[in-house]
């Protein structure tokens, strides 16, 4: 009965090669979002989606695509990946098209890990 | 556009005693601030919001915050904690426009001693 749940928990993998973050929320929200926290903890919105349309997109490098096959998933796919990427990826997800106010819920994080 | 400064990175206490963590933040428009907290190996969760209304505002934990117009701060307080309170503490700020996006600061550590 997990709110938000990611796979895989662990990710590690080689320079160059293409990988996927899963992410579905039981909550019955309309937004989604992508965060990545980098290794000083600093954390920062990736993508938004509501309601499976995308609302946010910062500027990520383009061998990042989000796709959200309905409401209640939002995938994150990853080309060629560089040692850069590593990090730990949160999905979140909030109620409403109102997101700015929302109170977002997290899940548990992917930590990649680029050798 | 927004911005928040979370001025200290690591914050040590004891026990039982009481703790602020600063957070100060910088925008041309009204904004929404959030605390959220983040234990060892897992997500954040939210402590408290400030959408409106009453300046101090009450969350989950014994958590308290006030927001500060004047001085664009909104700390946050507990007047006694727990060792169960080590985490990472993450201030956030939002502008009230739909075109706005939540901003996080860089966190601060609180580590409780015994």
């Amino acid at each position: 009965d997990t709110a938000v749940s990611q796979t895989p928990k662990y990710l590690v993998t080689q320079m160059g090669n293409d990988k996927s973050i899963k992410c579905e929320q039981n909550l019955g929200h309309d937004t989604m979002y992508w965060y990545k926290q980098d290794s000083k903890k600093f954390l920062k919105i990736m993508f938004s989606y509501n309601n499976k349309e995308l609302i946010i997109n910062e500027t990520v490098p383009n061998r990042f695509s989000p796709k959200s096959p309905d409401k209640a998933h939002l995938n994150l796919h990853i080309n060629s990946l560089e040692l850069g990427d590593s990090a730990v990826y949160f999905c979140a997800s909030s109620q409403g098209t109102a997101h700015t106010q929302e109170t977002q819920y997290f899940g548990p994080g992917t930590r990649l890990l680029v050798l | 556009a927004q911005s928040v400064t979370q001025l200290d990175s690591q914050v040590p206490v004891f026990e039982e005693a009481p703790v602020e963590l600063r957070c100060n933040y910088s925008s041309s428009v009204s904004v929404y601030l959030f605390w959220y907290v983040q234990y060892p190996n897992q997500g954040l969760q939210l402590l408290l919001k400030y959408l409106s209304g009453s300046t101090l505002v009450k969350g989950i934990n014994g958590f308290e915050a006030e927001f500060n117009k004047s001085q664009t701060s909104f700390h946050l307080r507990k007047p006694s904690v727990h060792i169960s309170d080590t985490a990472e503490y993450f201030c956030a700020v939002s502008g009230r426009s739909s075109a706005s996006k939540i901003i996080f600061g860089s966190g601060t550590r609180l580590s409780i001693r015994p």
